[in-house]
């Protein structure tokens, strides 16, 4: 069974401040996506990294994919108030016949002034 | 519309009662999926379509959830007799194609079911 993981839960962090989420994964995916979740809201997409070694930058997020330590980071410079929400991480998998999201427990982030 | 539409987007239902939920996927969207979020948890699988087929309904926590997408396009998620751990938020999703394609894949705000 897939087990994703991600640590922190929680994080608190001062604006300005450099930190980086970890997303934990137990067998092999096709792809990784992670979302940015506001209260009482959706997810919204941040980014899907396709392959082994991929980045992907958008503003003061980056994400980064290592398939072989079945790992991913989200990593957040000089973080600002906007930015707090909860993160997930999901594994995307394709099994050749349906197609299977599993997400991460999720980070709550909290950025204070 | 431009995005996936859900609805209603609250329900209060009395234990017992059946509920159908609403999902209207993005136009011409081959994927959808249905996800359960307890308060402060992840989304949990519940069920995938490929267009009209479901592939996958492992998730489907008891036979007292069905889920039916018969055109390939709106699909209603319907729980019966529904008891008070069926409260959460159901989140329907979509994409283009498969998840294999690398595509995003686009939630709706969510239906918040409360069963009292």
């Amino acid at each position: 069974e897939l087990k994703v993981e991600q640590n922190p839960l929680f994080l608190s962090m001062q604006e300005g401040k450099n930190y980086t989420i970890y997303c934990n994964y137990s067998t092999t995916s096709d792809r990784l996506y992670w979302y940015r979740q506001d209260p009482g809201k959706s997810l919204e997409s941040l980014f899907v990294l396709l392959s082994n070694g991929a980045v992907k930058q958008e503003g003061r997020l980056m994400a980064s994919l290592d398939t072989k330590a079945r790992l991913s980071t989200l990593h957040i410079t000089a973080a600002v108030h906007d930015l707090s929400a909860t993160y997930f991480c999901a594994v995307g998998r394709y099994t050749g016949t349906a197609s299977k999201l599993t997400f991460g427990t999720g980070t709550r982030l909290q950025v204070t002034l | 519309g431009a995005g996936v539409s859900q609805s209603p987007r609250y329900k209060v239902a009395k234990r017992g009662q059946d509920v159908a939920l609403r999902c209207d996927p993005i136009s011409g969207h081959v994927s959808l999926f249905w996800y359960q979020q307890a308060l402060g948890q992840g989304p949990e699988f519940l069920t995938y379509f490929q267009n009209e087929a479901q592939l996958d309904k492992s998730g489907l926590p008891s036979d007292r959830f069905f889920a039916e997408r018969p055109e390939g396009s709106v699909s209603t998620l319907k729980i019966q007799r529904t008891q008070q751990e069926d409260s959460a938020v159901y989140l329907c999703a979509s994409s283009p194609r498969r998840i294999a394609s690398g595509n995003t894949i686009y939630f709706g705000e969510g239906s918040w079911l409360t069963v009292v």
